[in-house]
């Protein structure tokens, strides 16, 4: 069955810091990828998402970037830290079109 | 441009009663799915179900029942018999037809609370 980890848990940063989420997926091939935000009392907010190796879509424009460096890995990335990058992370994979996603247990960020 | 609406921030009921998780969405698209996924109090989202617009009929799966009607755009969730583990956030969300899923337009979520 497939899997999904997304580390850490927990995460609390000084502004002005970098930043690397890291998620994989396991018992699939070619998932596509998505990082998701989830603010407080808000609904998704999709972020990035990645239908194969090295590409990478950015869906609204920020302080972060992502990057797939292998099929089943996904990385959000920060090269300093604000603190309105503060919230809840969540990355999900999808096995294509037409299908839900699954999401991994998220990354409560902390941007102090 | 897609929208989904999930008017009722919060509700609270008491164990054993049923409960109404109300959406709406707006697109322009003719075919789209719409996707019902539960976050508990842990984080992660859980899928519940999807459906597809040329397929109006409702399901059932245990407690929970789900309400498509294209003529009013909705995609209403109930929950029958509530329970406290019910307790959690629960997104509708929409994506057009033949596009990544993952890519689906989310409400902003109903906080459901089930006291015992």
């Amino acid at each position: 069955s497939q899997t999904i980890h997304q580390w850490p848990a927990t995460l609390v940063q000084p502004v002005g810091s970098p930043l690397s989420l890291e998620c994989t997926v396991e018992g699939t091939s070619n998932p596509n990828l998505y990082w998701y935000r989830q603010a407080a009392g808000r609904g998704l907010q999709l972020l990035f998402y990645s239908v194969g190796i090295g590409q990478i879509s950015s869906e609204v424009p920020q302080n972060l970037s992502a990057s797939r460096p292998q099929d089943r890995q996904f990385i959000l990335s920060s090269k300093k830290l604000l603190l309105s990058d503060s919230g809840f992370y969540l990355c999900a994979w999808s096995p294509g079109s037409n299908t839900e996603a699954f999401f991994g247990q998220g990354t409560r960020l902390t941007v102090v | 441009a897609q929208k989904v609406t999930q008017a009722q921030t919060e509700i609270s009921v008491v164990e054993k009663e049923d409960v109404t998780l109300d959406c709406v969405y707006e697109t322009r698209d003719t075919t789209y799915y719409l996707f019902w996924y539960k976050q508990p109090p842990s984080g992660e989202l859980v899928f519940l179900i999807r459906r597809n617009s040329f397929d109006e009929q409702n399901e059932i799966s245990g407690r929970y029942s789900w309400n498509f009607q294209k003529s009013t755009s909705s995609f209403n969730f109930t929950i029958t018999a509530s329970q406290v583990v019910d307790s959690a956030v629960y997104f509708c969300a929409l994506s057009p037809y033949n596009t990544n899923a993952g890519k689906s337009t989310f409400g902003d979520g109903t906080t459901l609370t089930v006291k015992p």
